[in-house]
């Protein structure tokens, strides 16, 4: 069945280093694909999107590309800040249901 | 702000009890999904709601259950609570035809 798979964390770095988290996905056809982003005690926010081959989903930073050819998403971002430390959740719309399926998460930790 | 609200925020019950958690869609929204959230683990889809009728479920027993009543807001039943029950529970609502779905904050569910 359709699933997702991202790098194990915790990852820690030093304010303003760059930061990329890997996922990769599986899936029949060509899903919509997100990241999503969990704070300490909070639900999920939508980070980033992109709905076809391609496609670039950016915010607040934050850069992703679907990437057909090698069925990855990867989360990208030039210079991280202490307030992005949380938990990144990589996930599309597939299965036989249509629902989100998400990868296990990456905590990401910043220093100042 | 995503404008799904969930309640209530923390929850303690016994083994073998019985629980309802419930969830206000975003407004317009007439879908509404719910997700369990162990701990250190991604979501898992538990079922989706469109027009008060069950549309998709994933594999969770029948003693999970749930109601989408007419404006769109939804609840979520849980019969004979089990030790492993002891999760985040998050609602999510979106349009049919859109993908992106917008979570609320979680009803943390601790089952002693």
């Amino acid at each position: 069945g359709d699933s997702v798979t991202q790098m194990e964390g915790p990852v820690t770095l030093s304010e303003e280093a760059c930061l990329t988290i890997n996922c990769t996905y599986t899936a029949t056809g060509y899903p919509s694909l997100f990241w999503y982003v969990q704070y300490p005690g909070e639900g999920l926010q939508l980070l980033l999107k992109a709905t076809k081959a391609d496609d670039k989903g950016s915010n607040k930073g934050f850069e992703a590309t679907y990437r057909k050819e090698t069925t990855s998403f990867h989360l990208e971002k030039g210079s991280v800040q202490v307030s992005d430390s949380a938990v990144y959740f990589c996930a599309l719309i597939g299965g036989s249901q249509g629902n989100l399926i998400f990868g296990k998460g990456t905590k990401l930790s910043v220093k100042p | 702000e995503t404008g799904v609200t969930q309640s209530p925020t923390h929850l303690i019950k016994t083994r073998g009890q019985q629980v309802t958690l419930r969830c206000s869609s975003q407004s317009g929204h007439n879908t509404v999904s719910w997700y369990q959230q162990a701990l250190g683990q991604g979501p898992q889809f538990i079922f989706q709601y469109y027009r008060e009728e069950e549309n998709g479920r994933g594999n969770f027993p029948p003693r999970f259950s749930g109601l989408q009543f007419p404006n769109y807001s939804s609840e979520l039943n849980v019969n004979a609570l089990e030790l492993d029950d002891s999760a985040l529970y998050l609602c999510a609502s979106s349009f049919i035809e859109n993908t992106e779905a917008f979570f609320g904050q979680g009803t943390r569910l601790t089952v002693v």
